[in-house]
């Protein structure tokens, strides 16, 4: 069964950096998942951040970017403000018709 | 632009089954670089992917809830429809619909549905 990882959360302290990361629990994440990063505040719906390894979605903020790091995807955010405290999912296709979302990452400005 | 929304009933019992309809505004569910999706996510918990339709074609399920998921598509209505059966608690949490959206060679999902709260309670 194909697990998707993501840290469970991370701290960042406003203005700083901050890589947030999405695995597989076997194998490397290429451009052949199609990864895809999703931004939830609570009680809202997801928000699409970014695609296409490195496109932001309308309205998405350049702090964000994505790329691929070793053998997971990335998210970083570059000067992180306190409205980027949010929860963060990536979704991987692994095939066969099938998406994994990874189990998020609760990110804290502070 | 499209817009998706979530409809069907908030409270289901448990055994029975569990149906919503999501409605697409704003552009043609038939259109050839989408195909439509339910996610789903328990309270304080992750995302959770149910199944994904094309207008044509076979649907794609979630292998740990393919023996109780069905979706279906409307095209004359511009929706399109989740069925899970014989549900118990542990299928209660937010409903999401969402567009999988295919351009230059990626895939993606956009829009979102603003969700629907589920409750599988006697």
């Amino acid at each position: 069964q194909t697990v998707v990882t993501q840290e469970p959360s991370f701290s960042v302290s406003p203005g700083g950096t901050v890589t947030l990361t999405c695995g597989l629990n076997s194998g490397s994440v290429s451009t052949t998942y199609y990864p895809s990063w999703y931004q939830q505040t609570p009680g809202q719906a997801p928000r699409t951040l970014i695609y296409s390894t490195n496109t932001r979605s309308s309205g998405v903020p350049d702090r964000f970017s994505g790329s691929i790091l070793g053998n997971k995807a990335a998210l970083t955010i570059t000067g992180a403000q306190a409205d980027d405290e949010s929860d963060y999912y990536c979704v991987l296709y692994v095939g066969s018709g099938i998406w994994v979302f990874g189990g998020g990452t609760k990110l804290t400005v502070l | 632009q499209v817009q998706l929304q979530e409809s069907g009933p908030g409270l289901v019992k448990p055994s029975q089954t569990l149906s919503l309809t999501c409605t697409v505004s704003g552009g043609s569910i038939s259109s050839g670089s989408s195909s439509w999706s339910w996610i789903r996510q328990p309270a304080g918990k992750g995302l959770e992917w149910i199944g994904r339709i094309y207008t044509s074609g076979s649907p794609n399920y979630n292998p740990s809830l393919k023996s109780r998921v069905t979706m279906s598509v409307d095209t004359s209505k511009n929706e399109f429809s989740l069925k899970l059966s014989s549900v118990t608690a542990a299928d209660t949490a937010v409903y999401y619909c969402a567009r999988v959206f295919y351009s230059s060679g990626w895939y993606w999902f956009d829009p979102w549905g603003q969700g629907t709260l589920v409750t599988v309670s006697s």
